[in-house]
């Protein structure tokens, strides 16, 4: 059964600084990984994409990296804000299959 | 372009009442599903439908009931609601199999049953 372990589930710093996210899955047949934003009573937004033949992903500040044969992922933010403050989820689609599993998401807290 | 559309919002109901929560999406996705949210728990699949006409589910089908009419809209049954389906519900669709392009996400319907 494939499971997503995202470390660590909060995490604060101050305005500036980079940081890493780190999400980890038992079974590395996945499809693809996908991180999500989700602001505090609102819904999931799509941040970056990384097909399983894929090793990373850029978006602006954002950049995703995917090791399938070890199982992780990293989410790297570059020069963080206070408005890049949110919860970010990690997910992976598995082949042959519609489920996305997630893990528990990492709260981000940016210190102005 | 609006993307995956939710009705409603927030919903009280009272145990025993049924209810329907709307899911609409004008992208031409084949591929929809809903999920629930809970603290702790993450979000887990309920239902998912792969095109028009067919559905299958997810790790927490109880309770829940879907039809899949047409390629927009994907509307989740709550039958006879219970306490433990006080959650926020999340419709999702996605152009291919397996996300091959990744999923898009409705806002949530906030959901709470006394």
């Amino acid at each position: 059964k494939q499971e997503v372990t995202q470390i660590p589930a909060a995490l604060s710093v101050p305005e500036g600084e980079n940081l890493v996210l780190n999400c980890s899955f038992t079974d590395s047949a996945i499809y693809n990984l996908q991180w999500f934003r989700q602001d505090p009573g609102k819904g999931l937004t799509s941040l970056l994409l990384i097909q399983s033949s894929q090793r990373e992903q850029t978006s602006g500040r954002l950049n995703a990296s995917l090791d399938k044969s070890s199982g992780r992922s990293t989410l790297y933010i570059a020069a963080s804000q206070p408005g890049d403050s949110a919860t970010y989820l990690c997910a992976v689609s598995l082949p042959s299959s519609e489920k996305l599993v997630f893990g528990k998401g990492t709260k981000l807290t940016v210190n102005p | 372009n609006a993307g995956v559309t939710q009705t409603p919002k927030f919903q009280v109901l009272k145990t025993g009442q049924s209810m329907t929560l709307q899911c609409a999406q004008d992208m031409n996705h084949e591929y929809m599903s809903w999920y629930r949210q809970d603290p702790g728990m993450g979000l887990r699949l309920i239902h998912y439908s792969v095109g028009a006409g067919i559905t299958d589910q997810g790790e927490v089908p109880n309770g829940y009931n879907v039809s899949r009419s047409t390629t927009e809209d994907f509307p989740l049954r709550l039958l006879s609601a219970a306490p433990s389906q006080t959650s926020v519900y999340f419709c999702a669709s996605s152009y291919s199999t397996g996300g091959t392009y990744g999923y898009t996400f409705g806002s949530g319907t906030r959901l709470t049953v006394v």
